[in-house]
């Protein structure tokens, strides 16, 4: 089944500097990837995602990016913020039944 | 606006006690499913359902059962709670089969504790 890894566990940026969190996958028939950011004591909510017909996504401070040949993908976010702080999962599916199979998340600290 | 919510936010157990975590969604999805959610792991899926009375078993599914009778809700079932079932239980909903890119929902999940 598939298998996806995240990076870094933990991640500390400067407000209004940028932050990188990868993930790579392993079943080459996943097509789906989103990211869900969840804030303290709240529930996770998607913030962007992606399909395998695209290699990168915008939208606004945030965007994602797909290697399929690799098999990993990336969230960036620009000029960071405070409100930026959270915990953030990746995930992956490919079509039809298969569900949605979660990284371990990252816990980004962007410090004023 | 979707929203899903869960019967409790907090729970407190005893070992051995039959559990019950219910979830309703109000936006008519097909697609349901119970997560656990621990610190380093991440969220594990322990099933999730496509249709009434459809289940499969996720990748934790041991020491847990569900139900799922009518469209809006499912139901986890800890048979037999033990102390490592000591958990944040999330529960989400999508429209169509996944894979066509939609959209989980969370609900606001049950931090349960089992004594």
């Amino acid at each position: 089944g598939e298998n996806v890894e995240q990076h870094p566990s933990t991640l500390s940026v400067q407000e209004g500097d940028s932050a990188v969190i990868k993930c790579t996958y392993s079943d080459s028939a996943s097509n789906y990837f989103p990211w869900y950011k969840q804030e303290l004591g709240k529930r996770p909510q998607l913030i962007i995602d992606i399909r395998s017909n695209v290699g990168e996504k915008k939208d606004q401070r945030i965007a994602v990016t797909l290697n399929k040949t690799a098999k990993h993908f990336s969230l960036h976010i620009t000029e960071t913020q405070p409100e930026d702080s959270a915990v953030y999962f990746c995930a992956a599916s490919a079509s039809g039944n298969t569900p949605l199979v979660f990284g371990k998340g990252t816990r980004l600290s962007v410090i004023a | 606006d979707v929203k899903v919510t869960q019967s409790s936010r907090y729970l407190v157990k005893r070992t051995g006690e039959k559990v019950f975590l219910e979830c309703v969604q109000d936006m008519d999805h097909e697609n349901m499913f119970w997560y656990r959610q621990d610190p380093g792991l991440g969220l594990r899926l322990i099933y999730f359902s496509y249709d009434v009375k459809m289940k499969e078993k996720g990748d934790i599914p041991e020491g847990y059962s569900v139900s799922r009778e009518k469209k809006e809700r499912f139901s986890l079932i800890l048979e037999s709670a033990s102390t490592n079932q000591t958990s944040m239980y999330l529960c989400a909903s999508s429209g169509p089969r996944q894979g066509d890119g939609e959209t989980q929902y969370f609900g606001p999940g049950t931090r349960l504790l089992v004594l």
